[in-house]
C-alpha cells in the first residue's frame, strides 16, 4: 500500500530557531499534500494544503510566513517551521488522499521548542 | 463552518466488550471517513462511508447521510484498539478534511 515516510519522528529545538519536516511518498507520486497539527488530547486542524509546483494554500489564521511549505517535487513535501517558539510545540502530521481508499498519513513530528 | 462533533468523548472498555461511536456533522458532506490514531500517534483508515454500512472484520460503520451522522460499532474489542477514533468530512469535495472531536478509547484485559 501507499506509504508516506516523515522525518523526524521527534525533535526539540530552541526558541529562535528552524525546523524543517519532511514527508516522502515512497511508492506513489503525491501531487498533493495536507499538513495538520494536533496540540495534545485534541483533534487534528488542517494548516495548509501543498500542491506540486505550485504554492501552498493555507488555512485561515496560519501565518503563511510561519509555516513555509515546499512542494517541490512529487515526492516530496516539507514544512518549516521558522523562529519557532515554545506555542508552536505540537504534533505535526502529513497526509496524502487516496480516493476511494482513503488518506495516507506520515508517522507524524512531535516537536518540542524550549 | 461544518462541526464534526463525537460522542462519546471517552469510552473504558474491558476486552470482549461492544461499543458504539457516533459522529454527528452540521451540514452536508461529500466524503465521511473513519480513522484511528494509536497510542504512537500513527493514524490508520478505518473505512470510508459516504453513506450505507460497511464491515471489516470486527469493525463496522454506517452512515445515513440525510440525517448527518454516522456510527462505527466496534465488537469483541481488544486492547489493541485502544486509541482514538476520529470521524472526518469533506464537505467541499476538496479531499481537505474536517476532522471530529474524537473518541478516546481504552480497553483493559
Amino acid at each position: 500500500g501507499a506509504v508516506v515516510s516523515q522525518h523526524p519522528s521527534r525533535v526539540i529545538c530552541k526558541s529562535g530557531t528552524s525546523v524543517k519536516i519532511e514527508c516522502r511518498s515512497l511508492d506513489f507520486q503525491a501531487t498533493t499534500m495536507f499538513w495538520y497539527r494536533q496540540f495534545p488530547k485534541q483533534s487534528l486542524m488542517l494548516m495548509a494544503t501543498s500542491n506540486e509546483g505550485s504554492k501552498a494554500t493555507y488555512e485561515q489564521g496560519v501565518e503563511k510566513d510561519k509555516f513555509l511549505i515546499n512542494h517541490a517535487s512529487l515526492t516530496l513535501s516539507t514544512l518549516t517551521v521558522t523562529s519557532a517558539h515554545p506555542e508552536d510545540s505540537s504534533f505535526y502530521i502529513c497526509s496524502a488522499p487516496q480516493g476511494i481508499y482513503g488518506y495516507t498519513f506520515g508517522s507524524g513530528t512531535r516537536l518540542t521548542v524550549v | 463552518g461544518i462541526q464534526v462533533e463525537q460522542s462519546p468523548p471517552d469510552l473504558i472498555l474491558q476486552e470482549g466488550a461492544n461499543s458504539t461511536l457516533r459522529c454527528n456533522f452540521s451540514d452536508s458532506v461529500n466524503n465521511l471517513q473513519w480513522f484511528h490514531q494509536n497510542p504512537w500517534g500513527q493514524l490508520i483508515n478505518l473505512f470510508y462511508i459516504p453513506s450505507g454500512t460497511k464491515q471489516n472484520g470486527r469493525l463496522s460503520a454506517t452512515t445515513v447521510a440525510t440525517e448527518r451522522y454516522s456510527l462505527l460499532y466496534i465488537s469483541s474489542s481488544q486492547t489493541t484498539d485502544s486509541g482514538v477514533y476520529f470521524c472526518a468530512v469533506d464537505p467541499d469535495n476538496t479531499d481537505k478534511l474536517i476532522f471530529g472531536t474524537g473518541t478516546r478509547l481504552q480497553v483493559f484485559p
